[in-house]
């Protein structure tokens, strides 16, 4: 499978506890990027990596929130203190196209007891 | 960012043709894109068509774009079943640092037999 893979799938923890998302993407693609996804909405744009440099940040991104891309290669996201608020889906996706054209992954479904 | 709209839910019989509608706000968008999302699956990338282009056609897939309405729209022919799923469109433009892309709500197409 060459598609983006994202780990785990599912994860459920109590709040307060913090929790970490993996996402691996296509190997020659540069372009990194993280989005939130909660019931009935889009997906919405939280954080971006151009090789292993963090560019962009959405100010959806609390300070509660890290990501970090070492070596430019998998990028992985934190929540400290997890709130019932955080609950989501949280999808990653890539891309190295001239049309900027994004593949994502699966998807890490986050829920906040 | 700009909002992104479309009708919330849609219904064809199978064997009808699907049109889902979009409207964007940000008249510098370059690239616009249409997404597809299964129950609990990340997002599949249909199609995408450039600003300067009216027209593209993919097999069942038409993109129509109206640059003067920002009007966008998608075009299913022979639908069946399977497509039943959740379509986002999605916009990108410059401005956007890192070409983060800017989604609507979804619409939800309901095929019937």
């Amino acid at each position: 499978d060459t598609g983006v893979s994202q780990d785990p799938r599912h994860k459920i923890t109590k709040r307060g506890q913090n929790v970490t998302f993996r996402c691996d993407p296509i190997s020659e693609h540069n372009r990194l990027y993280w989005y939130r996804q909660t019931l009935g909405q889009g997906p919405e744009f939280l954080t971006y990596f151009q090789n292993e440099a963090q560019l962009e940040k959405s100010r959806l991104l609390s300070d509660r929130f890290s990501a970090e891309r070492p070596k430019g290669s998998f990028s992985t996201l934190e929540i400290q203190r997890t709130e019932q608020g955080d609950s989501a889906m949280y999808l990653c996706a890539d891309s190295s196209g001239t049309y900027n054209e994004q593949f994502f992954g699966p998807g890490t479904r986050l829920t906040v007891l | 960012g700009e909002d992104v709209e479309q009708s919330l839910f849609l219904s064809v019989r199978e064997g009808d043709s699907s049109v889902i509608n979009c409207t964007y706000t940000d008249s510098s968008s370059t690239y616009l894109y249409w997404y597809k999302q299964e129950p609990g699956a990340g997002l599949q990338l249909l199609t995408y068509i450039f600003s300067n282009m009216d027209m593209k056609q993919d097999q069942r897939l038409t993109v129509l774009l109206n640059k003067k309405d920002k009007h966008l729209s998608l075009r299913i022919a022979d639908t069946q079943t399977g497509d039943s799923a959740i379509y986002f469109c999605a916009e990108i433009t410059e401005s956007n640092s890192g070409y983060a892309l800017n989604f609507g709500k979804g619409t939800s197409l309901l095929v019937t037999p």
